[in-house]
C-alpha cells in the first residue's frame, strides 16, 4: 500500500539544525511531487511548500525562505526537509505529503505520521 | 494569498446528528478545495478533494459541495469516529492555505 513514513522526533538546541526525513513506498516516487506542512502545538495547518520529485525543483511558502530546504534522495525514494539556524518558534509537527494531481486538481494523500521537532536550551 | 475561513470554529453534536462545516475563500477559488480530518495525535487525512468528490474508502456519510468561494462539508448522521478536527485547503494557486480548522466536540 501507499505510505509515508517519517524519521523520529528530535530534539535540538536554539541555532542547530535539524533534517527531516520521508520515506515513500508503495508506488514510483519520482511520479508524484512531495509536500510538506508544519502544525505547531494545538495549532492549525501551514503549507510550507512542495518539491518536484522528477526534477528536484523546490517551491518555497513565504515564511519559509532561506532556512528550509527540501531536497530528495530518488535512489531510496526519500524526501527530506532540512532546517538550519533552529529557533524556539520552529517547535513543530512537520508533516510529508504525497501530492496527488489529476489534470485540474490536486489534495494531498496520504500523509506521513508527523515528526515532533523540538526547539529548546 | 488566498485567506480560507471555516465556520464555526467549534461545534458540539452528538452522535447521529447531521453537521455541517462551512469554509470561505477570500476569492473565487473554483472547486479546488479540499476536506481534511485530523484526530488527535494523527496524520490529517483527505475526505473530499475538489470541493465535491469522495475520497475512496471514506464512508458516504461525508459529503462536500460547494463552488467560487463558499463551500460546505456535511456529515449526514454522525459518528463517534467523526469527533476530530476537520480543515479545509485550497489548491487554487500557490501558497495552498488553509482554514484555521473547525474541532468537532461530543455533546
Amino acid at each position: 500500500q501507499v505510505q509515508l513514513v517519517q524519521s523520529g522526533s528530535e530534539l535540538k538546541k536554539p541555532g542547530a539544525s535539524v533534517r527531516v526525513s520521508c520515506k515513500a513506498s508503495g508506488y514510483t516516487f519520482t511520479n508524484y511531487a512531495m509536500t510538506w506542512v508544519r502544525q505547531a502545538p494545538g495549532q492549525g495547518l501551514e503549507w510550507m511548500g512542495w518539491i518536484n520529485t522528477n526534477t528536484g525543483n523546490p517551491t518555497y511558502a513565504q515564511g519559509f525562505t532561506g532556512r528550509f530546504v527540501f531536497s530528495l534522495d530518488t535512489s531510496v525514494s526519500t524526501a527530506h526537509l532540512q532546517i538550519s539556524s533552529l529557533k524556539a518558534e520552529d517547535t513543530a509537527v512537520y508533516y510529508c505529503a504525497r501530492v496527488v494531481a489529476t489534470t485540474l486538481f490536486h489534495w494531498f494523500d496520504p500523509w506521513g505520521q508527523g515528526t515532533l521537532v523540538t526547539v529548546s536550551s | 494569498d488566498i485567506q480560507m475561513t471555516q465556520s464555526p470554529s467549534s461545534l458540539s453534536a452528538s452522535v447521529g446528528d447531521r453537521v455541517t462545516i462551512t469554509c470561505r475563500a477570500s476569492q473565487s477559488i473554483s472547486s479546488h478545495l479540499n476536506w481534511y480530518q485530523q484526530k488527535p495525535g494523527r496524520a490529517p487525512q483527505v475526505l473530499i478533494y475538489s470541493a465535491s468528490s469522495l475520497q475512496s474508502g471514506v464512508p458516504s456519510r461525508f459529503s462536500g459541495s460547494g463552488s467560487g468561494t463558499d463551500f460546505i462539508l456535511t456529515i449526514s448522521s454522525l459518528q463517534p469516529e467523526d469527533f476530530a478536527t476537520y480543515y479545509c485547503q485550497q489548491s487554487y494557486s500557490i501558497p495552498y492555505t488553509f482554514g484555521q480548522g473547525t474541532n468537532l466536540e461530543i455533546k
